[in-house]
């Protein structure tokens, strides 16, 4: 089984609102990450959190990480067309094993 | 330029047969990773490698083999007991200095069975 899930699976909002996905996931980590995926291309990593840290900003994202809930959350402001794209949350054990939960997929209606 | 090539883009693979998918990296990172992707699903871990001629199975590694001779370099092969795969592979690198591993990713094979 995988270690991340985010909810919900996918996500249809109109440009300019804002986005907010969860991921829970089942083990200790070092850090969790959090990745887009345009369609039928490769993951672009977006933020990164360790575990000692609770709140992560970079421009319109914000993610939120939970320790003792095992979750985490991520955040798009104001978002726009281009944000249409699955996001992935991945969670570092501290061995170097990356993995990943099975993706919200976010459409932004113009 | 820097960063992860994958290839082919496409492949065709007859049942039976094993098929290599191509990885190389020139950003001189330690680790590297493989994960299958199915339709509308999240990314499965097969293999991944911490280091040269050093690689640890992940969680659907049954069906496939890597290795890992150079660090630029981390082939995956595909064999004939892979009983289903038809799907989109993805490779991955990222550096292991520090304790934060950002992975920079390929474009993705995508691999069916004909």
């Amino acid at each position: 089984s995988q270690q991340g899930e985010e909810d919900p699976q996918a996500l249809s909002i109109q440009e300019g609102e804002n986005a907010t996905m969860n991921c829970s996931y089942k083990t200790s980590i070092n850090n969790l990450q959090w990745y887009r995926q345009n369609s039928g291309r490769g993951l672009v990593h977006l933020i990164l959190i360790r575990s000692n840290e609770r709140e992560k900003h970079s421009g319109r994202l914000r993610v939120t990480l939970d320790t003792s809930k095992k979750s985490s959350s991520l955040l798009i402001t104001a978002s726009r067309a281009a944000d249409t794209a699955s996001y992935f949350c991945a969670t570092d054990d501290g061995d170097y094993k990356l993995s990943f939960g099975a993706g919200t997929t976010v459409t932004v209606r113009a | 330029d820097g960063g992860i090539t994958q290839s082919p883009k496409y492949l065709f693979r007859k049942e039976g047969q094993n098929v290599t998918l191509s990885c190389e990296q020139n950003l001189n990172h330690d680790a590297m990773y493989w994960y299958r992707q199915d339709p509308g699903q999240g990314l499965r871990l097969i293999y991944y490698s911490q280091i040269v001629n050093d690689f640890q199975k992940g969680d659907i590694a049954e069906g496939y083999s890597v290795s890992r001779e150079k660090k630029e370099s981390f082939p995956l092969t595909v064999t004939s007991a892979q009983k289903n795969p038809t799907a989109f592979y993805l490779c991955a690198s990222a550096s292991v200095e520090g304790w934060a591993t950002e992975a920079f990713f390929g474009q993705g094979t995508r691999l069916t069975v004909v």
